[in-house]
């Protein structure tokens, strides 16, 4: 089976960085996703990590450790729009599905 | 990239009936998945549509309540059966493209 945890909730100010972790524990590990969805909006991609490291895209960037089951999702220079939820997603080797986290929360605030 | 066109977007639907949800992709896509997510909540796998076999359903899925038809690589239908109030949620496809996964805007349904 598989198990993804990430905080609920988190809020941080405009202009500022802030870092959203996910552990994951899982069989057949092929790759983790991050996902930004706004209220009432299907989730749209961010990033994708498939080795360890840091894959930079613009004011985002994610970062994953396989051994320790570990990845974060860090966004710079906050904006208003950033106020969203985020969704950590590990793909499964085989059966090519995504099993997604609980997802968090994230307020900006002025 | 691709782009699924989802349809309808919302509907008020009556107990005891059924309501089917379309999924169109823009290119052809291997991986074809359904998805439910109750308000405020994260997506919830209900099936991998397979072109040209049965979909495999998840536990606490079954393909009486939840059909699926995949009859090609552009296309899909999710069927809500015999829908009671707690049907109501929010119904997500999404496709995969390489390593990419796309998701349709999504089905509002609310069951009366």
């Amino acid at each position: 089976g598989q198990n993804i945890d990430q905080p609920t909730e988190m809020t941080a100010t405009e202009g500022a960085i802030v870092q959203i972790n996910c552990t994951y524990q899982t069989s057949g590990f092929n790759g983790l996703f991050w996902y930004q969805q706004h209220a009432g909006e299907a989730p749209t991609f961010l990033s994708y990590n498939v080795l360890d490291g840091l894959e930079e895209k613009g004011r985002f960037s994610s970062f994953l450790s396989r051994s320790k089951g570990y990845s974060y999702l860090l966004l710079k220079e906050l904006q208003m729009k950033d106020s969203a939820s985020y969704l950590c997603a590990v793909l499964s080797f085989g059966n090519e599905k995504l099993t997604f986290g609980t997802g968090t929360r994230l307020t900006i605030i002025p | 990239s691709a782009v699924i066109s989802q349809k309808p977007s919302r509907d008020i639907c009556q107990r005891g009936t059924s309501l089917t949800i379309q999924c169109q992709v823009d290119s052809q896509v291997t991986m074809m998945f359904w998805y439910r997510q109750q308000p405020g909540q994260s997506l919830t796998l209900i099936a991998t549509a397979n072109q040209g076999s049965e979909a495999t359903y998840e536990s606490g899925f079954v393909i009486d309540k939840f059909p699926i038809s995949r009859p090609n690589l552009t296309f899909s239908t999710l069927t809500v059966s015999n829908m009671s109030p707690e049907d109501s949620s929010i119904y997500l496809c999404s496709g995969q493209l390489n390593t990419e996964a796309f998701f349709g805007q999504g089905t509002r349904l609310t069951v009366v």
